[in-house]
């Protein structure tokens, strides 16, 4: 069974740093792209960056761009997003998941077939 | 503001059917890029529930069905049931600015 495991909830002050992260399991971790979808309070999905583990080759959403970082360590399966100095506008929900389609066509046609359970990250002002 | 628009809110009775619109432009559903839909339930994370305009993923009932026209995209509930009251959200790719996949901002669905 192809499964998204994420870390656990966290509290954190603001400007403090954090890295959670996101383990795949029942599939090759290094064939596909694993990628970040915010979800702020009583809010909606956001889409934030996408790495592919083979090559950590990264791309994020101009929002997110230099606000948050997306790693990976293919040699534990696992897929990571950083904050170096939290704000309290970063509580949110934090779901990985993987981008999923015919190769063919391209990351543009891709959907997200496989989701964590989601890590939710709070920030007190 | 999402790229792609949803109505905040459906409602409809047992066994009614309730469409949602999602509507982009140019740059993104219009563009020819596929539309995907997620159901997700209070406190639980989103669930693929339609990929590639109208295909359903296994196990997802028969009674949910996606279509594309132009610069739209719907997403239908026929034989509504009490267990479908949830969010959905339809979802593509832009080529504009944002050259990223794109989520619409949500519907809420009721059953009365």
């Amino acid at each position: 069974e192809v499964q998204l495991v994420q870390s656990g909830a966290e509290v954190k002050k603001p400007g403090e740093s954090l890295k959670i992260s996101c383990q795949g399991s029942g599939y090759s971790f290094t064939s596909h792209w694993i990628g970040w979808v915010r979800q702020m309070p009583g809010r909606g999905l956001e889409w934030m960056g996408i790495i592919y583990p083979r090559d950590s080759d990264t791309r994020y959403s101009p929002s997110f761009q230099g606000q948050v970082t997306i790693s990976a360590d293919k040699s534990i399966s696992t897929a990571y997003l950083q904050w170096s100095s939290l704000k309290a506008s970063d509580t949110a929900i934090y779901y990985c998941a993987r981008p999923f389609g015919d190769r063919r066509l391209g990351l543009s046609y891709y959907y997200m077939d496989v989701w964590g359970q989601g890590t939710t990250v709070t920030v007190p002002s | 503001q999402s790229v792609l628009t949803q109505p905040p809110s459906v409602s409809g009775a047992p066994g009614q059917r309730v469409t949602i619109s999602c509507t982009g432009s140019s740059s993104n559903i219009g563009a020819g890029y596929y539309v995907n839909w997620y159901q997700q339930f209070p406190g639980r994370a989103p669930k693929l529930l339609i990929s590639e305009n109208n295909n359903r993923p296994s196990g997802v009932p028969d009674r949910f069905s996606g279509s594309k026209s132009g610069t739209s995209a719907s997403l239908d509930i026929s034989g509504l049931q009490a267990e479908d009251e949830a969010d959905y959200y339809c979802q593509s790719y832009d080529n504009s600015l944002t050259k990223s996949y794109v989520f619409g901002s949500g519907t809420k669905v009721t059953v009365l």
